[in-house]
C-alpha cells in the first residue's frame, strides 16, 4: 500500500515554462488536496477536489490548474511558472468527500524552483 | 474565513523540558481540529486529532492537546521532549466541510 505518491520529487523550471506536478493514491479516497508550504507561512490550500469530475479553489488557486478525471490521480498544472511559485508542493488525500470526522494523509512532496 | 494562529514561530528546549505549543483559531462553529509535525526532510504526520467528545486528546509519541472552546484554543502538550521531537509543528482546523486550514508552524529545537 502505497499511500500518496507525488512525482517528481524535485523539479527546476525557467520562467514561463509550464509543468505538472504527480499526484496519486491507492486508497480509494474521494478528497484529495495540493498544498503549498513557504516558510514562516504554513500550507496554504491550492486546489481541492471531493470527487472524480469534482474540484474547486482553495486559498491560492492564482496561476495553477488542476482535474480529477479518476479517484486516484489528481494533477496540478503550472501554466506558466514564476519565481513567486518556488516552493514544496504537498499533496493530501482523505477517506471520505468531505473533511468532516477524518484525517489528511500526506505525500513526500516535490520540490519546485522556478528561476 | 477561517483562520490559524500559532503564537510561537521558534522554540527552543532543552532535554526533559516541558513543552506547551498554541494554537488558536477563528471558526465558532464545530471544527474538526489536528496538529501534524513534520521532521526534517519528511512529509506531514498526524499527531492527534480531535473531533467530538473528550476536549482532552492523546496522541502518538506522549503528546497531548486540549480543545477549549471558549478559548478558541487547541493547545500541544508534551510533559518531557526528547532530541527526537525536533521537528516543525503545525496547527489545522477544518473550515466547513472541504477545506483544511494550517496554521504557520512552530519549528521546534530540542537540545541535548
Amino acid at each position: 500500500n502505497a499511500g500518496v505518491t507525488q512525482t517528481p520529487k524535485f523539479q527546476v523550471l525557467k520562467t514561463g515554462q509550464s509543468m505538472t506536478l504527480q499526484c496519486a493514491q491507492d486508497m480509494n479516497h474521494e478528497y484529495m488536496s495540493w498544498y503549498r508550504q513557504d516558510p514562516g507561512m504554513g500550507l496554504r490550500l491550492i486546489h481541492y477536489s471531493v470527487g472524480a469530475g469534482i474540484t474547486d479553489q482553495g486559498e491560492v488557486p492564482n496561476g495553477y490548474n488542476v482535474s480529477r478525471s479518476t479517484t486516484e490521480d489528481f494533477p496540478l498544472r503550472l501554466l506558466s511558472a514564476a519565481p513567486s511559485q518556488t516552493s514544496v508542493y504537498f499533496c493530501a488525500s482523505s477517506p471520505s468527500g468531505s473533511l468532516v470526522s477524518t484525517e489528511a494523509f500526506f505525500g513526500q512532496g516535490t520540490r519546485l524552483t522556478v528561476v | 474565513a477561517q483562520s490559524v494562529s500559532q503564537h510561537n514561530h521558534h522554540v527552543i528546549l532543552s532535554e526533559a523540558a516541558s513543552l506547551e505549543l498554541g494554537c488558536n483559531y477563528s471558526y465558532g462553529g464545530t471544527v474538526n481540529l489536528f496538529w501534524y509535525v513534520q521532521y526534517p526532510g519528511q512529509h506531514l504526520q498526524l499527531l492527534l486529532k480531535y473531533f467530538s467528545g473528550d476536549p482532552l486528546v492523546k496522541g502518538i509519541k506522549g503528546f497531548e492537546a486540549e480543545f477549549i472552546k471558549s478559548k478558541f484554543s487547541f493547545n500541544l502538550r508534551k510533559p518531557s521532549v526528547q532530541w527526537s521531537d525536533t521537528a516543525e509543528y503545525f496547527c489545522a482546523v477544518t473550515s466547513g466541510y472541504n477545506k483544511l486550514i494550517f496554521g504557520a508552524g512552530t519549528r521546534l529545537a530540542v537540545h541535548p
